[in-house]
């Protein structure tokens, strides 16, 4: 089975540019998740979806930060305009509907390194 | 807050000893997990814990629970060099969400 799949794996952008991550959620998970890891603040939660709508979107930094689930299959985390302090690993993670052992286990993508000079 | 936090920060052993890392968190929990993230990769799931459960192994791995302290370990037994990698334990309950903390970085040397 494909994991989650997450790209871009590497982006080197420039200050004040677009950048858009793309994640693709294990088939047959109905939860989402979008971490950030970097080494002064660890790995922050910045928004979870559940069936598609965002449940929980506390820990989106600012306004230059949206994501959007369209589809069970596919969700968007966006930074615009991207700054020097945005630079960090991305995690896109999901989890299968809760029930059983495993039902509260979460799948991590290989992450997005982000880049921002 | 729903996140734990693990003790120590960091961890240096030789190959063949016996590693420890301990969680503490605050709020009730359904459960609790523990993760492992190697260098450059994302977390990979080890093991998970009931809130009714006191102690699970899976291979060279136990995991203990103590809720009343509202604390849990993880012992791995034998360590390997493979085994180093940093370590995360998440308490789960009904929010939905998994918080991590900054883990415990394990070195095993050879």
């Amino acid at each position: 089975d494909a994991g989650v799949i997450q790209s871009p794996r590497h982006e080197v952008t420039e200050m004040g540019q677009e950048v858009t991550l793309r994640c693709k959620p294990i088939s047959g998970h109905n939860s989402l998740f979008w971490y950030r890891q970097t080494m002064m603040r660890g790995l922050e939660l910045l928004i979870y979806f559940n069936n598609n709508v965002p449940i929980d979107d506390s820990g989106m930094p600012e306004d230059r930060f949206s994501a959007k689930m369209p589809n069970a299959s596919f969700s968007t985390l966006k930074i615009q305009p991207s700054e020097p302090r945005d630079s960090a690993v991305y995690f896109c993670a999901s989890r299968r509907p809760s029930g059983g052992e495993t039902g509260n286990t979460i799948y991590f993508g290989e992450g997005s390194w982000l880049t921002v000079v | 807050s729903q996140q734990g936090e693990e003790d120590p920060q960091a961890l240096s052993i030789q190959e063949g000893e016996n590693a420890t890392m301990n969680c503490s968190y605050k709020t009730s929990i359904n459960n609790l997990q523990w993760y492992r993230q190697n260098s450059g990769r994302g977390l990979v799931h080890l093991i998970l814990i009931r809130s009714n459960e006191r102690e699970k192994h899976s291979g060279r791995l136990r995991v203990t629970l103590d809720t009343s302290k509202k604390s849990s370990s993880l012992l791995i037994t034998a360590s390997r060099a493979a085994d180093t990698a940093s370590y995360f334990c998440a308490p789960y309950n009904q929010g939905g969400k998994l918080i991590f903390g900054q883990g415990t970085e394990l070195s095993v040397k050879p």
